[in-house]
């Protein structure tokens, strides 16, 4: 079956490490996201890419970085020059199409202890 | 600037009775509107969603109702059951564009 894999679903992390988040999908979506959730405050999109090699900052992308060096990975690196990094990550992707909008994986919560 | 405003924050809904979640976008050029549900812990999923050359869609109890005038759209849950209580979000997308752009989510709640 197709879909999108994040790993892993829970992630604990000491202040000032930095830590990856995996996204894997086998949809042949082009566009790969990643979203940031806190309680009452929605999706707040951090990276996107539409092709490999190419990513573009979201709103909120201080203290993030990503790759695309394969169709199929989106990782997430979160540094120690994130503030507040204890939240809920979502990684998502899409098709120009755009029939069934956009394919979530089941998220990956990162706690900084 | 939100491109789309997303109303009410949360809602309680007594079991059997209508669930209405409203979404108001400024830019005309938006021609996709999807709904996501996402339950506790898990990624949303796509629920429903119309293009703007019909002014409704059914599909089981969720119907989506769009004012291309007006510049909104409305998710309607009918029969509410505890099941449905979940977290909902509403996104635009304009015209050859991979990306969408989300409302800040509505927190249902069906009770008994």
């Amino acid at each position: 079956d197709g879909g999108i894999t994040q790993s892993p679903k829970y992630l604990f992390r000491k202040e000032g490490q930095n830590v990856t988040l995996s996204c894997e999908q086998n949809l042949n979506h082009d566009a790969m996201y990643w979203y940031r959730q806190d309680p009452g405050q929605g999706l707040r999109l951090i990276y996107y890419s539409q092709i490999v090699n190419d990513f573009q900052k979201g709103d909120i992308a201080e203290g993030y970085s990503v790759s695309r060096e394969k169709k199929e990975s989106f990782p997430l690196t979160v540094t120690s020059a994130q503030k507040n990094p204890t939240a809920f990550y979502l990684c998502a992707s899409s098709t120009r199409d755009r029939g069934p909008g956009y394919t979530f994986g089941s998220g990956t919560r990162l706690t900084v202890v | 600037q939100q491109q789309v405003k997303q109303s009410p924050q949360s809602l309680i809904v007594q079991k059997g009775g209508i669930s209405i979640i409203n979404c108001a976008y400024e830019n005309t050029a938006f021609d996709y509107f999807p709904w996501y549900q996402q339950f506790p812990g898990k990624g949303p999923a796509l629920l429903i969603a119309i293009r703007p050359d019909v002014s409704e869609k059914k599909e089981g109890r969720f119907t989506i109702s769009f004012n291309k005038s007006a510049k909104q759209f409305s998710l309607h849950i009918m029969d509410s059951q505890p099941g449905d209580s979940a977290t909902y979000f509403c996104a635009v997308s304009g015209a050859g564009s991979y990306q969408l752009t989300f409302g800040k989510g509505t927190k249902l709640s069906v009770i008994p």
